[in-house]
This record gives C-alpha cells, structure tokens and sequence, in this order.
C-alpha cells in the first residue's frame, strides 16, 4: 500500500497549481483520503479530505473557497487544485489513505507519502 | 475552531517511560490518534482509535483516551524514539480533522 505525491514547485503569489497523488496497492474508491500539509519548521495542518467515491469533500477554513480536491478512481489518482496561492500555503503536502469509504470520527491517516513541496514566492 | 494542545517538549533517560497528552475540549468522546514524525521523514501512524497499535509498531507503545486528555505513552523508551509526535481527532462541529500542535520527544 502506498500513496505518492507529485506537482510541487514554485509559484508566484496569486498563481495556480495541480497536486496529483496516485495510489498503489489497494481498491482507491472504498477509502477516503486527505491532504495534510506541514509549513516549514512548523506542524501538521490538515488541508482537505475526500470520500472514497469523491461524492463528499471537506475543506479547512483556511483553504476553503480556494482548494478543490478531487479523484479519478479509474486511475487510483487524488488531486489537489490550488488557486489564488499565497505566502502562508508554503508547505510540503502530504497525501494520505484513510481507513474507509466515509470521512468522520472513526478514521486515521496510513500511509502518508513522502510528500511534495510547494513554494509560494515572487 | 476545535484545538488540540499538546506540550512542546518532553524529556526522558532511555529506558524510562515517556508521556505525552493531548488536551481538547472532551477529547474523551473522540478518538484519538497518534504521529511519529523523525526529522526529513513523514509522519507515521503509532496508535489509533485511542489505543490501538498498527502493525510493526512496538508494544512499548500504548495510548489512552478520557475526559479531555488523551495520552501517548511510550515504555521502555529507546534513543530510536526520538521525534516529534502529534495527537489528531475529528471534529463533527466543523467537518474537519485536527492536529495537536505537536511535542518534541527528547532521549537523553
């Protein structure tokens, strides 16, 4: 079971930017997954989860109205689209399985992936 | 917004026993889990639903979860245990899950 991350680099503030995550070694539609995102030298902020048949998606107030996460299950890929990037969303994004189909109380986040970074400057 | 808090640091000898909490408001009707983060490496799962190991993480590993503390507690500690660990729950009243702040576990 795995999950890796890629799209990261640099972008201008106010600019756009389309993390992909595919997963490997299990059924991607039967699990939700999230996006975690950890500023440099700082801790772990959740940013976005979805349901295993992408049907249901939640966002952290601070990206909310800006991020859009999605799936193609065909191709066992999760998406992250940034927009209207600033400073504050420098990070290294995580992508992460979560335990079953719904997003909720019961889950937790394994694997993570090694993560990809993004850099918010001019 | 729902906050988890956790101690900045916490120091322990090899071989003893280390304990990290984590402080929500009833935490205790959540569940909690539990992050290894070594440095350059990405988080791990220790524990879930409050007190669960996966596999291939040590016994000396345990968790517990009541009121509105949820504990890390880590037996037997090992210089390889030293990281920085983090507690994370759901919160229903916002839809969202949440981090604690994190607590730098020392082996001296």
């Amino acid at each position: 079971v795995q999950v890796l991350e890629s799209g990261g680099g640099l972008v201008q503030p106010g600019g756009s930017l389309r993390l992909s995550c595919a997963a490997s070694g299990f059924r991607s539609d039967i699990y939700a997954m999230s996006w975690v995102r950890q500023a440099p030298g700082k801790g772990l902020e959740w940013v976005s989860a979805i349901s295993g048949g992408g049907d249901n998606t939640y966002y952290a107030d601070s990206v909310k109205g800006r991020f859009t996460v999605s799936r193609d299950n065909s191709r066992n890929t999760l998406y992250l689209q940034m927009t209207s990037l600033r400073a504050e969303d420098t990070a290294v994004y995580y992508c992460v399985k979560e335990n079953i189909v719904a997003v909720g109380q019961i889950n937790w986040f394994d694997p993570w992936g090694q993560g990809t970074l993004v850099t918010v400057s001019s | 917004s729902y906050e988890l808090t956790q101690p900045p640091s916490v120091s322990v000898s090899p071989g003893q026993t280390a304990s990290v909490t984590c402080s929500g408001d009833k935490l205790g009707d959540k569940f909690a889990s539990w992050y290894r983060q070594k440095p350059g490496q990405s988080p791990v799962l220790v524990i879930y639903q409050d007190r669960k190991r996966p596999s291939g993480i040590p016994e000396r590993f345990s968790g517990s979860n009541s009121g509105n503390t949820a504990t890390l507690t880590i037996s037997g500690t090992q210089a390889t245990d030293e990281a920085d660990y983090y507690c994370q729950a759901w919160d229903s009243s916002t839809a969202s899950y949440v981090f604690g702040t994190g607590t730098k576990v020392t082996v001296l």
